[in-house]
C-alpha cells in the first residue's frame, strides 16, 4: 500500500531558530506537496514539487522554503520559526493528470516557542 | 474569489440514519472532486473521486453527486455507524490541471454518528 512518512509527530522549536520537516513517500510520484492546517482555516497549500529539484509556490509560502534533491524526499524548511507557524504540517504525494487522488502522511505539530 | 463552502457545524446524525454532507463552490469549473476522511490526529484518507460528466459514484455504504450546474457536490453515507465519526473534507483541483498544482480544500464537516 501507498505510503507517505513524515519523520516527526511532534516538534517543539525556540523562535529564530531553523526548522527541517522531512517527508518520504514509497510510491514513486512525481508531484509530492506541503500543506499546512489550521483550526477555521482548513488545509493551505505552501509548497509544491513537480519533479526533482523543481518546486513552486502554493498560497502562503512566505516563511517557507524547500528541498527536493531526491524523488521520494520533500523537505519543508522555515528558515526562522515563528510563533505564527505554530501548526499542523502535512506532507502529501500524488494528483498529477491521472487524477490521482493525494496520499497523505500522518501530519507534524509543530510549536514554536 | 475562489472559494470552497462546507458546513462549518458539526453534524450530528443518529446510528442507522444516512449522513448527508454539502459541498458548495463558487468561481471554479473544476473537471472533478474529491472527498476525504480525516481522523484527529491524522492525514486525510482518499474517500472518491467524481468527474464532471459523472452524475453519481457509489462506494459501499458511500454516494457522491456532483451538479455542475448548482456548484454542489453531496456526499451520503447510508445505514450511518460510530465509527463513521471524522472530518469529511471535499476537494478540487482549482486549475483544472489534473491535480498537479495541488488540491483546493474545504475546511470540513465534523461528522458525529451517535449510538
Amino acid at each position: 500500500d501507498v505510503k507517505v512518512t513524515q519523520s516527526s509527530r511532534y516538534l517543539v522549536k525556540r523562535t529564530g531558530e531553523k526548522v527541517f520537516l522531512e517527508c518520504v513517500q514509497d510510491m514513486d510520484h512525481e508531484n509530492m506537496f506541503w500543506y499546512r492546517q489550521d483550526p477555521g482555516l482548513g488545509l493551505r497549500l505552501i509548497y509544491f514539487s513537480y519533479d526533482v529539484k523543481m518546486k513552486e509556490k502554493g498560497d502562503i509560502p512566505e516563511g517557507y522554503s524547500v528541498s527536493r534533491e531526491k524523488k521520494e524526499r520533500f523537505s519543508l524548511i522555515l528558515e526562522s520559526a515563528s510563533t505564527n507557524q505554530t501548526s499542523m504540517y502535512l506532507c502529501a504525494a500524488g494528483g498529477g493528470p491521472n487524477n490521482s487522488p493525494l496520499h497523505f502522511g500522518n501530519g507534524t505539530r509543530l510549536t514554536v516557542t | 474569489s475562489q472559494k470552497i463552502e462546507q458546513n462549518s457545524e458539526a453534524l450530528n446524525i443518529q446510528e442507522g440514519k444516512t449522513a448527508t454532507l454539502t459541498c458548495n463552490y463558487t468561481n471554479y469549473s473544476p473537471a472533478y472532486l474529491q472527498w476525504y476522511r480525516q481522523d484527529p490526529g491524522r492525514g486525510p484518507v482518499f474517500l472518491l473521486l467524481i468527474r464532471e460528466n459523472e452524475k453519481e459514484k457509489r462506494k459501499e455504504r458511500l454516494k457522491v453527486t456532483f451538479d455542475t450546474t448548482l456548484k454542489q457536490s453531496l456526499f451520503h453515507i447510508t445505514a450511518s455507524q460510530p465509527a463513521d465519526s471524522a472530518t469529511y473534507l471535499c476537494a478540487l483541483d482549482p486549475y483544472s490541471g489534473g491535480g498537479a498544482d495541488g488540491l483546493t480544500f474545504g475546511k470540513g464537516t465534523h461528522l458525529i454518528i451517535q449510538p
